[in-house]
C-alpha cells in the first residue's frame, strides 16, 4: 500500500541552485505532512513539518508546500548546499488513538555537486 | 544533545534462531517506537509503545515480534524465530509527546538473517 509516493528516487543539483522535492499522498485522513532527512549509518532526522490546514511553512532554506486538492506535497531547498547532500523521506500522519503514526515514502537521494 | 542509541549497529543471525535489539531512547521520553526499512524500501511503522504497553501495531508486527522496556531506560525488540525476510535496517526512536514531529531516531541496526 503506497499511501505515500515519492516518484524521484534520485536528484541531482548544483550548489546554489534550488532543490525540489515531490511527494503525492492518496489517503485524505493524513492530517500532518513531515519532511525527513537522513544520512549513511544514521537515523531519519525531522527536517520540517505542515499541518493539513496550512499550504506553506518556512523554515531558513527549506519551504514545504502543500496542494491538498492534488495530494501533492513538495520540499524546496534555496539555495541548495552541499552538506544538503541525503536521503529525503515524505511522511504523512493521521492521529491514531492519540498517537500519531508516520506513514514514509520510498525516500528521494538528493546530491548537491559544489 | 540527548539522543537515541541502538546496539549493536549490525547482526547477523542464523535463520530460526531469536534475536533481540536494543535501544536507549532519550531520558524524558515517553513514547517509543520501532521501525523497519528493508534495503531500498520505504522505512516502515512496526509499533508504538507508552506507559508499558503496546498502543499501536502493525500488520508486520506478528506474533514473531514482541517489545519490552525490561529497567526504565532499554527498550528492546525481539524476534523470536528469524526468517530471510526480516533482514532490514531497525529503527528505534522516541518521543516526548505523541506528535510525530518529535521523534528522534536512533542510527539503527542493520540485521541480516542468513
Amino acid at each position: 500500500d503506497q499511501q505515500v509516493k515519492q516518484n524521484s528516487p534520485s536528484l541531482s543539483v548544483q550548489e546554489g541552485r534550488i532543490s525540489i522535492l515531490n511527494c503525492d499522498y492518496t489517503n485524505s485522513m493524513f492530517d500532518y505532512f513531515l519532511w525527513y532527512k537522513k544520512y549513511p549509518a544514521e537515523g531519519p532526522t525531522f527536517l520540517i513539518s505542515i499541518s493539513s490546514i496550512k499550504d506553506k511553512n518556512e523554515d531558513g532554506r527549506f519551504t514545504v508546500f502543500l496542494n491538498k486538492s492534488a495530494k501533492h506535497l513538495s520540499l524546496h531547498i534555496v539555495p541548495s548546499q552541499p552538506g544538503d547532500s541525503a536521503v529525503y523521506f515524505c511522511a504523512a500522519s493521521a492521529r491514531s488513538g492519540g498517537y500519531q503514526k508516520v506513514t514514509f515514502g520510498t525516500g528521494t537521494k538528493l546530491q548537491v555537486i559544489p | 544533545e540527548p539522543e537515541v542509541t541502538q546496539t549493536p549497529s549490525h547482526q547477523v543471525t542464523q535463520m530460526g534462531q531469536e534475536v533481540i535489539l536494543r535501544c536507549v531512547p532519550i531520558s524524558n521520553h515517553l513514547y517509543f517506537y520501532w521501525y523497519r526499512q528493508i534495503l531500498g524500501q520505504k522505512v516502515e511503522f512496526l509499533v508504538s509503545f507508552y506507559n508499558n504497553e503496546i498502543s499501536e501495531k502493525s500488520e508486520i508486527f506478528d506474533d514473531q515480534f514482541s517489545v519490552e522496556r525490561p529497567d526504565g531506560s532499554n527498550f528492546t525488540l525481539k524476534i523470536r524465530s528469524t526468517k530471510l525476510e526480516d533482514s532490514a535496517m531497525y529503527f528505534c526512536a522516541s518521543s516526548v509527546l505523541s506528535r510525530a514531529e518529535t521523534q528522534y531516531f536512533g542510527p539503527g541496526t542493520r540485521l541480516l538473517v542468513l
